[in-house]
């Protein structure tokens, strides 16, 4: 198994729905994160947590939400997706004491149409 | 804000040439620099790191040295296959403390022809 899973890695849906996309990880990290990643603009972050308890935002967090549900499982939430958040999305995990190199998961491809 | 710096691709090349990507930052806090590798369709996976001045890191037959005088941490590879094609990232860390998070570039990507 990877070691960073999300689901699903393809979702077509269409304008206003909710849709969640979810990770969970069996490294042991602390940390999650939840990027997206445009054509042009490489990755920009969307939320991160350091752990179950804190939760921040990232540069671009309207209209999205997360839940740390548990170490291992960070989600995300778009409240009523809209066609510019279909992009290519990521979660990562990282540990403080290993030096702060990333796991990514093999992303969630999200297309609004 | 913090910001890296990175040439835009594509960078074309022929196998067996010298490959070059530039990457600098602005942040100066904790010293771990790393480059990241995406091949298509797949997630990005961890090329390689520094983790102090002047020190180099290597993978894959790719190295990268941590400038700080410069910072910079520019990836090289002396002789590129096919199989190198894919989009590189470089990744400083964000911010002047230790916060952990590092800040992407817009990634570089690599044509490599037989």
């Amino acid at each position: 198994d990877a070691d960073v899973t999300q689901t699903p890695r393809n979702r077509i849906t269409k304008t206003g729905k909710r849709i969640m996309l979810e990770c969970s990880q069996t490294k042991g990290h602390d940390r999650m994160y939840w990027y997206r990643q445009d054509p042009g603009l490489g990755l920009r972050l969307i939320y991160y947590s350091f752990d179950v308890k804190d939760i921040n935002k990232g540069e671009i967090s309207d209209g999205y939400s997360v839940s740390r549900q548990a170490q291992a499982k960070f989600s995300l939430s778009l409240e009523s997706a809209i066609p510019n958040q279909t992009a290519l999305y990521f979660c990562a995990t990282s540990d403080l004491s290993r030096g702060y190199g990333y796991t990514f998961g093999s992303g969630t491809r999200l297309t609004v149409v | 804000g913090d910001s890296v710096t990175q040439m835009e691709g594509p960078v074309t090349l022929s196998e067996e040439a010298f490959l070059t990507i530039n990457c600098t930052y602005t942040a100066t806090g904790y010293p771990s620099l790393f480059w990241y590798v995406q091949y298509p369709g797949e997630g990005l996976q961890l090329l390689l790191k520094a983790t102090k001045a002047d020190d180099k890191g290597s993978n894959k037959g790719f190295e990268a040295t941590y400038r700080k005088e410069t910072t910079s941490f520019h990836l090289e590879k002396g002789s590129v296959q096919v199989s190198d094609s894919a989009v590189y990232f470089c990744a400083p860390p964000h911010g002047s403390s230790n916060t952990g998070k590092l800040i992407f570039g817009q990634g570089t990507t690599l044509q490599v022809k037989p």
